[in-house]
């Protein structure tokens, strides 16, 4: 199974307006981080939120907060306010555990398009 | 800026040669991962490295090695290239300390041909 999925390959959003990209995961540890990633065409992953299993708030870093659900093991992103440079694509990324190694699995992404 | 810096930025192989990546971590981090990203795909895990010794690798091949160094920076090793690892290939910064932290480079795209 997936431990990672993202089902829209693709988005679009109006500029000024809000958008949400769906993640779900899969795991049976209790303690595990899930990530948010954007990665513009230049090719750098560009870290944007994390949250912790055992965080009882949702994230929140500026104009990106991540809807933390986790009885259905959901993590979406919610990006407020979308402005141009926000087109990229989007990876959300889960490590689980708290010892050994600490590697992230990814989804296959969204491509967010913002339209002016 | 994440601090975190990847050497060469593109690269093009033959098939059956050798590559060196090279990686350096930021400031504060003792921990070095290495993601490879196909085209369309997310990245996947190859492995990682702390105190200089691997800790953890996904699924690649022992072609994939790699090495790191007392000042926490890293090289992935590619022995007989194939035509298919040409990907993007990332290196990841972070602290055993502080788990919810993991940036990246700005990665080195290598084409085999």
């Amino acid at each position: 199974a997936q431990k990672i999925t993202q089902t829209q390959p693709g988005m679009f959003v109006q500029e000024k307006e809000a958008v949400t990209l769906d993640c779900t995961y899969d795991t049976s540890d209790q303690s595990y981080g899930l990530f948010w990633y954007k990665q513009p065409s230049s090719g750098e992953m560009i870290f944007l939120i994390y949250q912790g299993s055992y965080d009882e708030q949702n994230a929140t870093e500026g104009r990106y907060s991540l809807n933390f659900q986790k009885a259905r093991k959901s993590a979406n992103l919610v990006i407020s306010a979308s402005q141009l440079g926000d087109s990229a694509m989007y990876f959300c990324a889960m490590r689980e555990g708290q010892n050994g190694a600490n590697n992230l699995f990814f989804g296959t992404g969204t491509r967010l398009t913002v339209i002016p | 800026e994440t601090g975190v810096t990847q050497s060469p930025t593109h690269l093009i192989k033959t098939r059956g040669q050798q590559v060196t990546l090279r990686c350096s971590s930021q400031s504060g981090h003792n921990t070095v991962s290495w993601y490879q990203q196909a085209l369309g795909q997310g990245p996947q895990f190859i492995f990682q490295y702390y105190r200089e010794e691997e800790n953890g690798r996904g699924n690649f091949p022992p072609r994939f090695s790699g090495l790191q160094f007392p000042n926490y920076s890293s090289e992935l090793n590619v022995n007989a290239l194939e035509l298919d690892d040409s990907a993007l290939y990332l290196c990841a910064s972070s602290s055993t300390r502080v788990n919810t932290e993991a940036f990246f480079g700005q990665g080195t795209r290598l084409t085999v041909v």
